[in-house]
């Protein structure tokens, strides 16, 4: 049972122009939401977050959009640049201010950035 | 300021064998999960260590344990394996345990042969 679903396997977009990734849940538990970053050879890099009383959380390139009656986040990527070439995880917590400690990943998004 | 450490970061086994992969966190770090990425289901749970304290477990099997020591290494086994369980496995570490401060090493990859 997957809770945490990236339709996608992969994206390709132009450098300069906007990369969307999206993800859906399924889990109404869940009240923390995050992207990570993963390049071939490393571990996932933490990119961005927002809780669920949230709808929007801009980090400079970077904004993440929840909308909760959906169950469903973007991340949004502007402009896109190559180095943001790599796969982006979407992952989910629930009843994160108290004792679970456990993300729920999706299967990865493949972002391509073609010079 | 080192960052959280796997090792070996690649090991070969063999059907019916046991594992043990071994993670330092960050220095101050007194919180370890353990996750295992596979191409088909993506990264999963193992478990989370506080204080040599395991605080939450995912939805593995028995032969898959782990154990944290007073200075917050931790180590994950894995007991007759299977050729299923050829994978990434990932350590993260954070102060506490909070999912938006927790920093991922490099992995361990396994191959079950």
């Amino acid at each position: 049972d997957q809770q945490v679903k990236q339709n996608s396997p992969s994206l390709s977009v132009q450098e300069g122009r906007i990369s969307i990734l999206n993800c859906d849940y399924t889990n109404s538990m869940f009240d923390y939401f995050l992207w990570y970053k993963k390049y071939p050879a490393e571990g996932p890099t933490f990119l961005i977050s927002i809780s669920s009383i949230k709808d929007k959380n801009e980090d400079g390139r970077f904004t993440v959009f929840l909308n909760k009656s959906a169950k469903h986040l973007s991340l949004h990527i502007v402009p896109s640049q190559p180095g943001d070439s790599a796969v982006y995880f979407c992952a989910a917590t629930e009843n994160s201010g108290g004792s679970n400690y456990k993300l729920t990943f999706g299967k990865g998004t493949l972002l391509t950035v073609n010079p | 300021k080192a960052g959280v450490t796997q090792t070996p970061r690649y090991l070969i086994k063999t059907r019916g064998q046991q594992v043990t992969l071994s993670c330092s966190p960050i220095s101050g770090h007194r919180s370890v999960s353990w996750y295992q990425q596979t191409p088909g289901q993506g990264l999963q749970f193992l478990f989370e260590y506080f204080s040599e304290t395991q605080r939450n477990k995912g939805n593995f099997p028995g032969r898959f344990s782990g154990r944290q020591f007073s200075n917050s290494r931790s180590e994950m086994n894995v007991s007759t394996l299977e050729l299923g369980d050829s994978a990434l496995y990932l350590c993260a570490s954070s102060l506490y345990g909070g999912v938006t401060e927790a920093f991922f090493g490099q992995g361990t990859r396994l191959t079950v042969v």
